[in-house]
């Protein structure tokens, strides 16, 4: 499988502000996706990253709030904007090819701290 | 209700125990079905997947489907305190192919 890097690998922002997260994947996948993991919770998918045009957002999540953007098939990027303390929480970068959603390998996740 | 349900434990073993973890899922179309390990501070790694009813080995590990009862297991044999970590199941298919639900992830601890 494909190994994704993300960047940073966490941070601690002040609330109000933005701060983009990075992923990178070292072969080009079909799909990419990102997911919130609050502590001690599961995996929650925010939106589909799709590649040339606007992403796919989970209910409960809005572009306004979270910005995604896919320039080609191994980038993307995840903007947590006018960020506020509820924000604190793990952010993982995923991906999937040809086989499917059920083969789908994850980032290592930049964890968030929003003071 | 949750679409998948797993108990959070935690679950704690000893050395060379054998592990049964499960979940139960709620909606009939599911096809496709996930176990992954997620260590501390690290992203979920896929363990194994099996499409349908049935049963699948790989190593130590075990996946179990059964459809008629919509429960998902996963068994650990000969546990190792390697093993130590979270274990999340997760389903895909049906209405929606390209999204995975995932249960909550149960805590385990694989003592010496």
């Amino acid at each position: 499988s494909a190994v994704i890097s993300q960047k940073p690998s966490r941070d601690i922002c002040q609330r109000g502000t933005s701060l983009t997260i990075q992923c990178q994947v070292d072969s080009q996948v079909t799909m990419m996706f990102w997911y919130r993991q609050q502590p001690g919770q599961s995996l929650t998918l925010i939106a589909t990253a799709n590649q040339g045009s606007e992403a796919t957002y989970e209910s409960g999540f809005v572009i306004d709030k979270f910005p995604i953007s896919r320039p080609n098939l191994t980038f993307s990027t995840l903007t947590v904007s006018n960020m506020s303390p509820e924000d604190s929480s793990i952010y993982l970068c995923s991906g999937a090819g040809l086989a499917g959603v059920h083969e789908q390998f994850f980032g290592p996740g930049t964890r968030l701290t929003v003071l | 209700q949750k679409e998948v349900e797993q108990d959070p434990g935690p679950l704690s073993v000893p050395e060379g125990a054998i592990v049964s973890l499960n979940c139960t899922y709620s909606n009939s179309a599911f096809q496709y079905f996930m176990w992954y390990r997620q260590y501390s501070r690290k992203g979920p790694e896929l363990l194994m997947y099996t499409y349908s009813s049935g049963n699948k080995e790989d190593g130590r590990f075990t996946a179990q489907v059964d459809k008629s009862s919509k429960y998902i297991s996963l068994f650990i044999r000969d546990s190792q305190p390697s093993d130590s970590a979270t274990y999340l199941c997760a389903t895909a298919g049906g209405t929606s192919y390209g999204k995975l639900t995932f249960g909550q992830g149960t805590i385990l601890t694989v003592h010496p």
